[in-house]
């Protein structure tokens, strides 16, 4: 079975700072990773995957993410944070090949301080 | 193209009622979800259906059914609703093991 951890349920940075949400997950295959976005009573939205391939993704928004076998990780990062990013933001992991649907980390709640 | 809608909005309910949580898509896709997020948890997945005519369960199932009645809709429903059912509900819809995609959620509330 598989899992996913997002340390920090809340970040706080300053408009323009680096923004850096930690993804860690276990998965007895080779994992399928995803970051997905809320805003606001709205559902998710896609912001990158990986499946196979490079391991530098880049997503909508100006983020990325990369994947880390020997460390198991998939943290996702922007370079310079914008008022409009503050949302909550879910890893997940889709490592099981007898069931497609998605494992959820517990999420993290980025703050964009003016 | 409104990708996946759900309906109702919000709903609320006394302990002991039923009611069914709509969803349905318009990309094709094979397999649907219905997923429940709760506060610090995450999202969980309730029931899943590879395709037209399969459901199986997920990690929390007790308390709901599901019906597949085509390839678009896919509804979730609650016999006898209990408070601990308060949450908002996802659905969701992927082809093979692609992205999934999300409709808005239904906020539900048993009292």
């Amino acid at each position: 079975a598989q899992s996913v951890t997002q340390l920090g349920s809340h970040v706080s940075v300053s408009e323009g700072a680096l923004v850096l949400l930690r993804c860690n997950y276990s998965s007895s295959v080779p994992p399928y990773l995803f970051w997905y976005v809320q805003y606001p009573n709205q559902g998710l939205q896609l912001l990158l995957k990986y499946t196979t391939g490079a391991t530098l993704v880049k997503g909508i928004n100006g983020f990325e993410a990369e994947f880390k076998k020997s460390e198991t990780s998939f943290h996702l990062t922007k370079p310079s944070a914008h008022m409009s990013d503050a949302a909550e933001y879910f890893c997940a992991v889709r490592g099981d090949t007898g069931r497609r649907a998605l494992t959820f980390g517990s999420g993290t709640r980025l703050q964009v301080q003016p | 193209n409104a990708g996946v809608t759900q309906t109702p909005k919000f709903q609320v309910l006394k302990t002991g009622q039923s009611m069914t949580l709509q969803c349905a898509q318009d990309m094709n896709h094979n397999s649907m979800y219905w997923y429940r997020q709760d506060p610090g948890m995450g999202l969980r997945l309730i029931y899943y259906s590879a395709s037209e005519g399969t459901t199986d369960k997920g990690e929390v199932p007790n308390g709901y059914n599901v019906s597949r009645l085509n390839k678009r809709e896919f509804s979730l429903r609650l016999e006898s609703a209990a408070p601990s059912q308060t949450s908002v509900y996802f659905c969701a819809s992927s082809e093979m093991a692609d992205t999934q995609y999300f409709g808005p959620g239904t906020r539900l509330t048993v009292l």
